[in-house]
This record gives structure tokens, C-alpha cells and sequence, in this order.
């Protein structure tokens, strides 16, 4: 039974470029959070899906943040046009539909903006 | 705002000890409480959980204590082991906050045999 799977696992990227990241779920989850982490700090959440559906994106800075949720595939957090501080760790969690409160979460991906 | 903070940075322990790593958090409405081990390289792994109508909770080996009165939220490890050396992080859901998770600052935890 297959955890959350993230990739990729490290990703390089020139100020100005765009990072993509994907996740998928647990198998059967259908509930996906992004979350993002800074060295030595905790985790910050950042947006809540449902299958093509945006449900909190209470922490996603206002520009060139992204997240999708799609019927088929991946979730994907998009971010545009990065800058240095953008640099961190990204993880992202899933949940079974009804039981929303127990997150599991994905090995993460590590953005280095250069 | 509210936040969930921790008490103690680090924490350094022998080998076979308990440890009691502790965590105050400001959001009296929260009524989900979860603690995650990180280890480095790795995303955050449960550990165990506790709602707010409960005092305590046990696992296998680990203890959640929860006292609303003072706010406080703690994670005993009991024989601690190498293997448990990581950052940990208390996280609370507030109620109402679609199940987003907030996290503390994190506390790590050293195992020295």
C-alpha cells in the first residue's frame, strides 16, 4: 500500500523560472494539503483540495502560487516566476474522505531557487 | 495570533531514559491535538493523537497528555532509543479550520547511548 509519493525529490531552479510540483494521494484518499517548510522551522500550511476543487487557500501567498487538484492525475503546486525565497521544502498530506483530520504526509520536495 | 509554540529546542538523552517533550499552544477553540516525528530528509510522520474531550492518550511507548486548563500538550517517550532522535512538532486543528493543520516550531530530540 503505497504512501503519499511526491516528486521530485529535489528540484533546481533559476530565478524567474517555474517549479512544478506533483503529489498523489494515498490510494482511495481524496482529501490533498500543501504545506511548506523552512530549515529549522515547522510547517506552514498553505492550500486544501478536493478533486478539482479548491477548499482553503488561506496560506498561499497572492501571486504565482498555484494548486490544482484534477479528476485524473496528480495535485500539482505551481509556482511562477521564483525568487530565492522561495527556497524550502514543500510537503504535501492526503486524508480519506470522513476522516479529514488524520494527514499523511508525502517525503517532500526540496526547491532550491539559485 | 494563534500559534502553537514549544517550550524547549532541544532535548538530549541517554539511551533507555524517558523523554517528555512539551508544547503550549495559544488556540483555546482547537479539539484536535497530533504529534509528528521528522526525520532528516524525510516529511513528517504520525505519531499519535489526541482530541480535546480526552486527558491522555497511549501508544506503544509513547504517552500524549493534554491539559486544557493551562494549555499545554506534552509526548512522553518511554526507553527512549536511537531510533527516536528526530525533530518533533505538535500540530492542533482549531475547530472549524478545515482540517488545516498548525504547527509548532519543533523541538529536537538527541539519543546518546
Amino acid at each position: 500500500n503505497a504512501g503519499v509519493m511526491q516528486n521530485p525529490r529535489h528540484l533546481v531552479r533559476r530565478r524567474g523560472q517555474e517549479a512544478r510540483l506533483r503529489c498523489s494521494p494515498m490510494k482511495g484518499h481524496s482529501h490533498v494539503y500543501w504545506y511548506r517548510q523552512l530549515p529549522e522551522e515547522g510547517l506552514k500550511f498553505m492550500v486544501y483540495l478536493q478533486k478539482e476543487n479548491i477548499i482553503d487557500e488561506s496560506g498561499m501567498p497572492k501571486e504565482r502560487f498555484s494548486a490544482e487538484f484534477p479528476k485524473e492525475g496528480p495535485s500539482i503546486l505551481r509556482i511562477q516566476q521564483v525568487v530565492r525565497g522561495d527556497s524550502a521544502a514543500y510537503f504535501c498530506a492526503s486524508s480519506p474522505a470522513g476522516a479529514a483530520d488524520t494527514q499523511y504526509f508525502g517525503p517532500g520536495t526540496r526547491l532550491t531557487v539559485l | 495570533g494563534e500559534s502553537v509554540g514549544l517550550h524547549l529546542p532541544t532535548l538530549s538523552v541517554q539511551e533507555g531514559d524517558n523523554s517528555i517533550i512539551n508544547c503550549a499552544y495559544s488556540n483555546s477553540a482547537s479539539d484536535y491535538f497530533i504529534w509528528y516525528k521528522q526525520e532528516s530528509g524525510k516529511g513528517p510522520q504520525f505519531i499519535i493523537d489526541i482530541r480535546s474531550n480526552m486527558d491522555k492518550r497511549q501508544g506503544q511507548r509513547v504517552t500524549v497528555l493534554l491539559n486544557k486548563t493551562v494549555k499545554h500538550l506534552s509526548l512522553q517517550i518511554a526507553a527512549t532509543q536511537p531510533g527516536d532522535s528526530a525533530v518533533y512538532f505538535c500540530a492542533e486543528i482549531p475547530s472549524g479550520g478545515y482540517n488545516k493543520l498548525i504547527f509548532g516550531a519543533g523541538t529536537r530530540l538527541a539519543v546518546h547511548p
